[in-house]
């Protein structure tokens, strides 16, 4: 069974920083690509970031692109994002997604983790 | 690519047969996908490449549509299935989703 496990939201000043993980088990991750979506409160899904199985390719929203690093480690089977310069409009539940891929070719999200929250305000 | 359903609510009762649509800015050939979001919870893969439903989800649920306009039918609804749903363009970066449709008991 896929499980997808965030961590690391908290409360956090604007401007600061803060590192969401998620740990996944229960498939080969690094045959997989991986993102990150958020949905802020009372609102709709917004797609964050992707990055390739391999972890060579990244993409970005361009919300976040400067501000936020996707990266992941596959001998830990885990996906992380540094999310810097932190706005009050980033404050959201961050959901972790897994994505197949086939070479170049990304496909839907499959699999959601059950998401973390983070809050910017001071 | 922007990402456009309607309505934005659906009222409706348990057995009614219910239709979401989903319209694309541009050509996304068939790389939509249709997830189902609770209160409090996760989003779920319903249906993906348009029309194929996803290993696990009840066959009262069916997606169709190419290029620009989609749809997802619900065809006799349950009352599991109130809920939120978005459609998902996986045809080019950066991934969109449209607003939502929050189905709602009549």
């Amino acid at each position: 069974e896929v499980q997808l496990v965030e961590s690391g939201g908290n409360l956090v000043q604007p401007g600061g920083s803060m590192r969401l993980s998620c740990a996944a088990s229960g498939f080969t991750f690094s045959n997989y690509a991986m993102s990150w979506v958020r949905q802020a409160p009372g609102k709709g899904l917004e797609w964050v970031s992707t990055i390739s199985d391999s972890g060579g390719s990244t993409y970005y929203a361009d919300s976040v692109k400067g501000r936020f690093t996707i990266s992941r480690d596959n001998s830990k089977n885990t996906l992380y994002v540094q999310m810097n310069s932190l706005r009050a409009e980033d404050t959201a539940v961050y959901y972790c997604a897994k994505v197949p891929q086939t070479g170049h070719v990304y496909y839907q999200i499959d699999s959601w983790g059950q998401g973390t929250l983070v809050t910017v305000s001071s | 690519i922007q990402m456009t359903q309607s309505p934005s609510t659906l009222s409706a009762s348990v057995g009614d047969r219910v239709t979401i649509t989903c319209r694309a800015s541009q050509s996304i050939s068939s790389w939509l996908a249709w997830h189902q979001q609770k209160p409090g919870k996760a989003p779920n893969l319903l249906i993906y490449k348009a029309s194929s439903l996803e290993s696990g989800v009840p066959s009262r649920f069916s997606g169709s549509g190419s290029g620009t306009e989609f749809t997802l039918t619900i065809s006799s609804l349950q009352p599991d299935d109130f809920a939120t749903y978005y459609c998902q363009q996986y045809s080019s970066y950066p991934y969109t989703f449209g607003q939502g449709t929050k189905l709602e008991i009549k």
